[in-house]
This record gives C-alpha cells, sequence and structure tokens, in this order.
C-alpha cells in the first residue's frame, strides 16, 4: 500500500490546456513537497506546503494543501511544453524521517 | 555551487555481474541520501549517511546491495551479484543536515540488467 497516491497516473495535453494533479493519503502531515522531475535528470523541489489550506504560486503553477493536510493539489495554467515531466509529491516519515515520494504524475504537454 | 555529482551516467550489465555507482554531494552536506527509482515510479530511499555514519539502510537489500561513505565526502553503491528486477535509475541526494532539510539530487546512473 502506498502511502502517497497520485493520480492521474499519466496526463497528454496540448499546449494552452489546464490541469490538476491530486497527491492523496490518509495520514496527516506536517508538511508536503512537490518535485518535478525532468527526463534524465533528478527531481527539484518546487514548493513545500505547511499550513492546511495553504495556496501558494509559482508562476503558472498553483499548489494547494488540504485543509486536513492529508492531500494536496497542483494546478497547471496554460501548459507549456517546457512543463513536461514527472510531478512527485513528497512528504517526510517514517522513524528516522525521511522523505517519501509519491507514485507520480507523467504529464506530457504537446506543442 | 556546483551540484551532486554521479557517475557514471548509464551502464549495462549482465545479471550476476557486479557494478558501482559514485556519488560527489554538494561541498558542506554533511547528509547523503541513496535512491531507487524504478521506471515510473517515485524514488525509494536505500540508504541515508549522516557524515560517514549509516542512519537508515532499512530499505537496502543488504544481501546483494552495499554502500559506503568511508571519510563522510563521497559515496559510493555496489551492487554483487545483479538481478534482472535491479534494473533503475540510481539517485543520489545531499542535504545540508538531517531533518526537513531540502535534497538536492543529482542526475542519477541509469542500470540495464541483461
Amino acid at each position: 500500500t502506498q502511502l502517497l497516491e497520485q493520480s492521474p497516473q499519466f496526463l497528454s495535453i496540448q499546449e494552452g490546456e489546464n490541469l490538476t494533479v491530486y497527491c492523496n493519503s490518509s495520514s496527516v502531515f506536517s508538511s508536503l513537497q512537490w518535485y518535478r522531475q525532468e527526463p534524465g535528470e533528478g527531481p527539484v523541489l518546487l514548493v513545500t506546503v505547511v499550513t492546511g489550506g495553504e495556496v501558494k504560486k509559482l508562476k503558472r503553477l498553483t499548489f494547494q494543501f488540504g485543509d486536513a493536510r492529508k492531500d494536496s493539489s497542483l494546478h497547471i495554467t496554460a501548459a507549456q511544453p517546457g512543463d513536461t515531466g514527472l510531478y512527485l509529491c513528497a512528504v517526510f516519515g517514517g522513524a528516522t524521517n525521511k522523505l517519501i515520494f509519491g507514485t507520480g504524475t507523467l504529464l506530457a504537454v504537446q506543442p | 555551487e556546483a551540484g551532486v555529482a554521479q557517475s557514471p551516467r548509464y551502464k549495462i550489465i549482465e545479471k550476476r555481474q557486479s557494478v558501482a555507482f559514485w556519488c560527489n554531494p554538494i561541498s558542506g552536506h554533511a547528509t547523503l541520501y541513496w535512491y531507487q527509482q524504478i521506471l515510473g515510479q517515485g524514488p525509494k530511499l536505500l540508504i541515508q549517511f549522516q557524515n560517514n555514519g549509516v542512519v537508515d539502510d532499512s530499505q537496502l537489500p543488504k544481501d546483494r546491495f552495499s554502500a559506503e561513505r568511508l571519510k563522510g565526502v563521497d559515496s559510493t553503491l555496489k551492487i554483487q551479484p545483479a538481478k534482472l528486477e535491479d534494473s533503475a535509475v540510481y539517485l543520489c541526494a545531499s542535504s545540508l543536515g538531517m531533518g526537513n532539510q531540502p535534497q538536492h539530487f543529482g542526475d542519477g546512473t541509469r542500470l540495464s540488467i541483461l
């Protein structure tokens, strides 16, 4: 059983479209991170959300942490081919507070 | 600031052979991590070092995987003997310290087992 379930698993859209990806869990977290991983590279941290209901914006990306701090969403407005990549949510957990990643959403934006 | 360096970028071996990966973290970063990322999945932590000591190796298959960070800087991850299911990208990351510190990832080594 995965601690963090992401949906959808795959998404292929045209340039200019909007999209939302989700990260869900039955557990409560003190914070949650979003990463983007481009092909052939390592994940890069986009944002950390801490407070329930918090909304953070990064250019065309909008991140929201659920009120109960169990889930999060990432909304991209007017997607561009440069947004293509694997989007991962992650939390710190376990006895040694290690970083635990979600199942990922693979996004392809067609020109 | 130079990022996390990993080598080689790609490696192809036959099953039952051995392989080693190398990682040089960001200068001054005390904590180093090795992750395994199977195609289509998120990275999974294999081992975490704080300086040259192991903090967490609970998900490291110790019968075939080993890792060391002898001088608290560079690290190597070895697989011996390799199995087909070890085909994955092996990512190294580093952070200033433990806890909720931001982790910086290298570009990984893509391992294919034939």
